[in-house]
């Protein structure tokens, strides 16, 4: 059964808008990952968050994590048109060797 | 797509017939994946490895069967018994930093 689950399924924004795109999931992890796969492509990984953090940045991605809420929102700052893809979050669960993926955003960058 | 290879990129199939689907790694990561992706969906896990000559069933192992002789080598069969199989499959690996690293896929089609 898929974990995470992101919101909203589908995102159009202008070049150089912020984009936010949210997870929710289920479980206790032990962190909660952001992959991007461009069409028809394997997924590349972003970031990873850990149970114990709350915010992690990595150029233009800030990742939160409210454990409490058993959420988190991934923002691109300054959108480019390269940046329009899939993005996926993943959790890494307590006691278990499985990643758990969710059905995904798909954002589009229009120049 | 780093050090992992899957073919071939696309694969047609008949029905009943069983097809073999590659993925080899160079990373010398203990852990391998098979996800299955369809059209707009997120990835479901069919089956993992944490080491070699061990694997275990993911939410969807029902018409699938996966080999771990060597550690570079995970290949997935797709069997008869496979009601649906038209979908994109991938293969990753998982570090001990619990990223995983993605192949660039194969897409299969049923006839």
């Amino acid at each position: 059964s898929q974990q995470g689950e992101e919101d909203p399924q589908a995102l159009s924004i202008q070049e150089g808008e912020n984009a936010t795109m949210n997870c929710s999931y289920k479980t206790s992890i032990n962190n909660l990952q952001w992959y991007r796969q461009n069409s028809g492509r394997g997924l590349v990984h972003l970031i990873l968050i850990r149970s114990n953090e709350r915010e992690k940045h990595s150029g233009r991605l800030r990742v939160t994590l409210d454990t409490s809420k058993k959420s988190s929102s991934l923002l691109i700052t300054a959108s480019r048109a390269a940046d329009t893809a899939s993005y996926f979050c993943a959790t890494d669960e307590y006691n278990n060797n499985d990643m758990r993926f969710g059905a995904g955003t798909r954002l589009t960058v229009k120049p | 797509d780093g050090g992992i290879t899957q073919s071939p990129k696309y694969l047609f199939r008949k029905e009943g017939q069983n097809v073999t689907l590659s993925c080899e790694q160079n990373l010398n990561h203990d852990a391998m994946y098979w996800y299955r992706q369809d059209p707009g969906q997120g990835l479901r896990l069919i089956y993992y490895s944490q080491i070699v000559n061990d694997f275990q069933k993911g939410d969807i192992a029902e018409g699938y069967s996966v080999s771990r002789e060597k550690k570079e080598s995970f290949p997935l069969t797709v069997t008869s018994a496979q009601k649906n199989p038209t979908a994109f499959y991938l293969c990753a690996t998982r570090t001990g930093r619990n990223e995983q690293f993605f192949g660039p896929g194969t897409r299969l089609t049923v006839l």
